[in-house]
């Protein structure tokens, strides 16, 4: 079982529209959550980071953590084409300078 | 601020030849990580170093080996080039290790003929 588990997609979804991302994961050591999102031909870009499970918003973005099922979340609200990229979940332990990225999912927002 | 400088951005070599490739962090990140990112197995974490010291290594051939310098660049590189190792090279900088705030470069692309 990999580590880190996340649908390659790609999903398409029309403009305006709820965009829930989700991966799952096995280690339970994990801490640390976060939710880079990558353009074409560009670096990874940080969006969420959160430590140990519960819920962070920020603009447009809502991040959740359930440690208990190993699975975590990423809601796009009122999404727009400017959000089609690729979303990668990563996450590490407490003291571990390696982090974990799962395989990236392909959103397209369809305008 | 300047983001993460990677150099070459794009660079083709055949087999059996070596590269390396170049990170300048942001001013005031002492840590600097490398990772590899290919279609088949997403982002895949090379080492990591902070204040010249490599503090983790990922699960790769020792081929790949890195370097950093006390400014805190970083140069990675990779000896006796396979076909397999045709990818993106990534590298991040951050102002402390332990942390998952990493700040990306636009990668080196690397293809082997």
């Amino acid at each position: 079982q990999k580590e880190v588990e996340q649908d390659p997609g790609p999903l398409s979804v029309p403009e305006g529209a709820i965009v829930s991302l989700n991966c799952t994961y096995s280690n339970s050591a994990f801490q640390y959550f976060m939710w880079y999102r990558q353009y074409s031909r560009k670096g990874p870009e940080l969006l969420m980071y959160t430590y140990s499970s519960g819920n962070k918003e920020d603009g447009r973005f809502t991040a959740q953590v359930d440690k208990s099922s190993k699975y975590i979340s990423l809601f796009i609200r009122d999404s727009q084409p400017s959000d089609s990229a690729t979303y990668l979940c990563a996450m590490n332990q407490v003291g571990d300078d390696k982090i974990i990225f799962g395989k990236g999912t392909r959103l397209h927002i369809l305008p | 601020k300047a983001g993460v400088t990677q150099t070459p951005r794009y660079l083709i070599k055949t087999r059996g030849q070596q590269v390396t490739l170049s990170c300048s962090p942001i001013s005031g990140h002492r840590s600097v990580s490398w990772y590899q990112q290919t279609p088949g197995q997403g982002l895949q974490f090379l080492f990591e170093y902070f204040s010249e010291t490599q503090r983790n290594k990922g699960n790769f051939p020792g081929r790949f080996s890195g370097r950093q310098f006390s400014n805190s660049r970083s140069e990675m590189n990779v000896s006796t080039l396979e076909l397999g190792d045709s990818a993106l090279y990534l590298c991040a900088s951050s102002l402390a290790s332990n942390t998952g705030e990493l700040f990306f470069g636009e990668g080196s692309r690397l293809t082997v003929l």
